[in-house]
Protein backbone atom coordinates (compact mmCIF):
# COMPACT_ATOMS: atom_id res chain seq x y z
CA UNK A 1 0.00 0.00 0.00
CA UNK A 2 0.83 3.32 -0.41
CA UNK A 3 2.81 5.12 1.80
CA UNK A 4 2.75 8.90 1.46
CA UNK A 5 4.61 11.47 4.27
CA UNK A 6 4.88 15.30 4.06
CA UNK A 7 7.80 16.95 5.99
CA UNK A 8 7.97 19.17 8.75
CA UNK A 9 4.37 19.12 10.01
CA UNK A 10 4.72 22.99 10.34
CA UNK A 11 6.60 25.44 9.20
CA UNK A 12 6.80 29.15 9.58
CA UNK A 13 8.73 31.51 7.95
CA UNK A 14 8.43 35.50 6.87
CA UNK A 15 6.89 37.11 4.83
CA UNK A 16 8.83 37.48 1.29
CA UNK A 17 10.56 34.25 1.33
CA UNK A 18 10.59 31.47 -1.00
CA UNK A 19 10.43 28.10 0.36
CA UNK A 20 10.03 24.43 -0.67
CA UNK A 21 7.18 21.97 0.67
CA UNK A 22 7.83 17.96 0.96
CA UNK A 23 6.55 15.03 -0.27
CA UNK A 24 7.96 11.63 -0.49
CA UNK A 25 5.98 8.16 -1.22
CA UNK A 26 7.05 5.19 -1.06
CA UNK A 27 6.31 3.44 -4.33
CA UNK A 28 7.26 5.08 -7.65
CA UNK A 29 4.49 3.40 -9.57
CA UNK A 30 2.20 6.27 -9.28
CA UNK A 31 -0.36 7.96 -12.39
CA UNK A 32 0.11 11.45 -10.97
CA UNK A 33 -0.08 13.50 -8.22
CA UNK A 34 -1.93 16.51 -6.77
CA UNK A 35 -0.84 19.24 -4.23
CA UNK A 36 -4.04 21.28 -2.28
CA UNK A 37 -4.51 23.92 -0.01
CA UNK A 38 -6.65 23.08 3.06
CA UNK A 39 -7.77 26.62 4.87
CA UNK A 40 -8.76 25.93 8.20
CA UNK A 41 -11.99 24.57 8.80
CA UNK A 42 -12.45 24.09 4.83
CA UNK A 43 -12.05 21.99 1.72
CA UNK A 44 -9.14 21.18 -0.25
CA UNK A 45 -8.70 23.65 -2.83
CA UNK A 46 -6.40 22.01 -6.09
CA UNK A 47 -3.23 23.83 -6.83
CA UNK A 48 -1.71 21.61 -8.99
CA UNK A 49 -1.60 17.98 -10.67
CA UNK A 50 1.79 16.85 -11.87
CA UNK A 51 1.30 13.73 -13.93
CA UNK A 52 3.57 10.48 -13.86
CA UNK A 53 5.35 11.58 -17.34
CA UNK A 54 6.02 14.97 -16.62
CA UNK A 55 8.88 16.53 -14.18
CA UNK A 56 7.05 19.82 -12.76
CA UNK A 57 3.72 22.22 -13.33
CA UNK A 58 3.68 26.36 -12.74
CA UNK A 59 1.01 28.00 -11.57
CA UNK A 60 1.67 31.76 -10.63
CA UNK A 61 4.59 31.49 -8.02
CA UNK A 62 3.34 27.93 -7.56
CA UNK A 63 6.27 25.87 -8.58
CA UNK A 64 5.45 21.43 -8.01
CA UNK A 65 8.33 19.07 -9.59
CA UNK A 66 8.25 15.65 -9.47
CA UNK A 67 10.83 12.73 -9.25
CA UNK A 68 9.06 9.92 -9.29
CA UNK A 69 12.15 7.76 -9.27
CA UNK A 70 13.23 8.77 -5.46
CA UNK A 71 9.50 8.71 -4.65
CA UNK A 72 9.90 12.32 -4.11
CA UNK A 73 7.94 15.57 -4.70
CA UNK A 74 8.45 19.18 -3.77
CA UNK A 75 6.05 22.54 -3.52
CA UNK A 76 8.31 25.78 -4.39
CA UNK A 77 5.83 28.92 -3.48
CA UNK A 78 8.36 32.22 -4.50
CA UNK A 79 7.65 35.49 -2.51
CA UNK A 80 5.61 33.85 0.10
CA UNK A 81 2.65 36.39 1.44
CA UNK A 82 0.74 35.92 4.83
CA UNK A 83 -2.16 35.19 2.71
CA UNK A 84 -0.57 31.78 1.71
CA UNK A 85 -0.77 30.73 5.28
CA UNK A 86 -2.47 27.28 5.74
CA UNK A 87 -1.85 23.32 4.94
CA UNK A 88 -0.44 21.90 2.54
CA UNK A 89 -1.59 18.53 1.26
CA UNK A 90 -0.08 15.76 -1.27
CA UNK A 91 -1.96 13.05 -3.02
CA UNK A 92 -0.67 10.17 -5.55
CA UNK A 93 -2.44 8.20 -7.35
CA UNK A 94 -1.45 4.81 -7.91
CA UNK A 95 -0.78 2.98 -11.70
CA UNK A 96 -3.37 0.78 -10.69
CA UNK A 97 -6.73 1.36 -8.91
CA UNK A 98 -8.77 4.49 -8.21
CA UNK A 99 -7.31 5.28 -5.46
CA UNK A 100 -5.79 8.83 -3.71
CA UNK A 101 -3.54 8.32 -1.03
CA UNK A 102 -3.18 11.33 1.05
CA UNK A 103 0.45 12.83 3.32
CA UNK A 104 -1.14 14.79 6.60
CA UNK A 105 -0.06 17.85 5.39
CA UNK A 106 2.56 21.08 5.91
CA UNK A 107 0.97 23.30 8.57
CA UNK A 108 2.72 27.30 6.57
CA UNK A 109 2.34 30.60 8.31
CA UNK A 110 3.70 33.62 6.94
CA UNK A 111 4.86 36.25 9.12
CA UNK A 112 4.14 39.87 8.09
CA UNK B 1 -21.01 28.67 -10.67
CA UNK B 2 -20.07 24.98 -10.93
CA UNK B 3 -18.75 23.06 -7.62
CA UNK B 4 -19.30 20.83 -5.21
CA UNK B 5 -22.33 21.36 -2.39
CA UNK B 6 -21.76 20.07 0.65
CA UNK B 7 -24.79 19.84 3.47
CA UNK B 8 -25.16 20.51 6.41
CA UNK B 9 -21.57 22.43 7.65
CA UNK B 10 -22.22 20.97 11.25
CA UNK B 11 -24.01 17.53 12.09
CA UNK B 12 -24.40 16.38 15.54
CA UNK B 13 -25.51 12.48 15.78
CA UNK B 14 -27.26 10.83 18.96
CA UNK B 15 -26.33 7.66 19.85
CA UNK B 16 -27.46 4.38 17.62
CA UNK B 17 -28.63 7.15 15.05
CA UNK B 18 -28.18 7.19 11.38
CA UNK B 19 -26.80 10.30 10.09
CA UNK B 20 -27.03 11.21 6.12
CA UNK B 21 -24.29 13.83 4.40
CA UNK B 22 -25.40 15.06 1.28
CA UNK B 23 -22.67 15.17 -1.52
CA UNK B 24 -23.95 17.53 -5.03
CA UNK B 25 -22.39 18.43 -7.70
CA UNK B 26 -22.98 20.26 -10.92
CA UNK B 27 -19.44 19.34 -12.75
CA UNK B 28 -20.36 17.01 -14.85
CA UNK B 29 -17.90 14.63 -13.05
CA UNK B 30 -18.22 11.40 -13.35
CA UNK B 31 -16.31 9.92 -10.60
CA UNK B 32 -17.25 10.86 -6.99
CA UNK B 33 -15.80 10.15 -3.28
CA UNK B 34 -15.81 10.77 0.25
CA UNK B 35 -13.24 10.87 2.30
CA UNK B 36 -12.75 11.25 6.37
CA UNK B 37 -10.31 13.82 7.95
CA UNK B 38 -8.94 13.05 11.75
CA UNK B 39 -6.40 15.03 13.67
CA UNK B 40 -2.77 14.83 12.51
CA UNK B 41 -4.21 12.15 10.09
CA UNK B 42 -4.54 12.14 6.22
CA UNK B 43 -7.81 12.14 4.14
CA UNK B 44 -8.82 8.42 4.29
CA UNK B 45 -11.09 7.25 1.66
CA UNK B 46 -14.51 5.08 3.03
CA UNK B 47 -16.19 5.08 -0.94
CA UNK B 48 -15.86 6.29 -3.90
CA UNK B 49 -18.09 6.22 -7.07
CA UNK B 50 -16.56 6.31 -11.09
CA UNK B 51 -20.25 5.97 -12.56
CA UNK B 52 -24.12 6.03 -11.41
CA UNK B 53 -25.38 2.87 -9.86
CA UNK B 54 -21.42 1.79 -8.84
CA UNK B 55 -19.43 2.09 -6.02
CA UNK B 56 -16.43 0.59 -4.42
CA UNK B 57 -15.25 0.22 -0.52
CA UNK B 58 -12.22 2.44 0.27
CA UNK B 59 -10.33 1.78 3.26
CA UNK B 60 -12.59 2.77 5.89
CA UNK B 61 -15.63 1.81 4.73
CA UNK B 62 -16.73 -0.03 8.09
CA UNK B 63 -20.25 1.85 9.48
CA UNK B 64 -20.78 3.57 6.54
CA UNK B 65 -22.57 3.53 3.50
CA UNK B 66 -23.65 5.03 0.47
CA UNK B 67 -25.95 5.45 -2.83
CA UNK B 68 -25.24 6.88 -6.53
CA UNK B 69 -28.89 7.02 -7.76
CA UNK B 70 -27.98 10.48 -9.81
CA UNK B 71 -24.55 11.43 -11.62
CA UNK B 72 -24.52 14.57 -9.52
CA UNK B 73 -25.39 13.16 -6.83
CA UNK B 74 -23.80 10.95 -3.55
CA UNK B 75 -25.02 10.63 -0.67
CA UNK B 76 -23.11 9.33 2.62
CA UNK B 77 -24.97 7.47 5.61
CA UNK B 78 -23.11 7.15 9.01
CA UNK B 79 -24.74 4.09 10.36
CA UNK B 80 -24.65 3.51 14.52
CA UNK B 81 -22.26 0.84 13.64
CA UNK B 82 -19.87 3.49 13.21
CA UNK B 83 -18.75 3.58 16.69
CA UNK B 84 -15.80 6.50 16.20
CA UNK B 85 -18.30 9.01 13.91
CA UNK B 86 -16.95 12.27 15.34
CA UNK B 87 -15.15 13.86 12.45
CA UNK B 88 -14.43 15.94 9.28
CA UNK B 89 -16.43 14.56 5.98
CA UNK B 90 -15.12 15.83 2.72
CA UNK B 91 -16.56 15.24 -0.73
CA UNK B 92 -14.61 15.12 -3.94
CA UNK B 93 -15.51 14.55 -7.88
CA UNK B 94 -13.56 14.46 -10.65
CA UNK B 95 -13.42 13.73 -14.36
CA UNK B 96 -12.45 10.44 -13.63
CA UNK B 97 -9.47 8.10 -14.74
CA UNK B 98 -7.05 9.98 -12.38
CA UNK B 99 -8.12 13.21 -13.35
CA UNK B 100 -7.78 16.35 -10.84
CA UNK B 101 -10.02 15.79 -7.89
CA UNK B 102 -12.32 18.83 -6.84
CA UNK B 103 -13.78 19.55 -3.02
CA UNK B 104 -16.40 20.35 -0.96
CA UNK B 105 -16.20 23.03 1.97
CA UNK B 106 -16.98 19.91 4.46
CA UNK B 107 -19.37 18.45 6.78
CA UNK B 108 -18.39 18.23 10.61
CA UNK B 109 -20.22 15.39 12.64
CA UNK B 110 -19.87 15.14 15.89
CA UNK B 111 -21.54 12.98 18.99
CA UNK B 112 -24.01 14.51 21.19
Amino acid sequence: KQEVTQIPAALSVPEGENLVLNCSFTDSAIYNLQWFRQDPGKGLTSLLLIQSSQREQTSGRLNASLDKSSGRSTLYIAASQPGDSATYLCAVRPDTGNQFYFGTGTSLTVIP
Amino acid sequence: DGGITQSPKYLFRKEGQNVTLSCEQNLNHDAMYWYRQDPGQGLRLIYYSQIVNDFQKGDIAEGYSVSREKKESFPLTVTSAQKNPTAFYLCASSWGGGTAQHFGDGTRLSIL
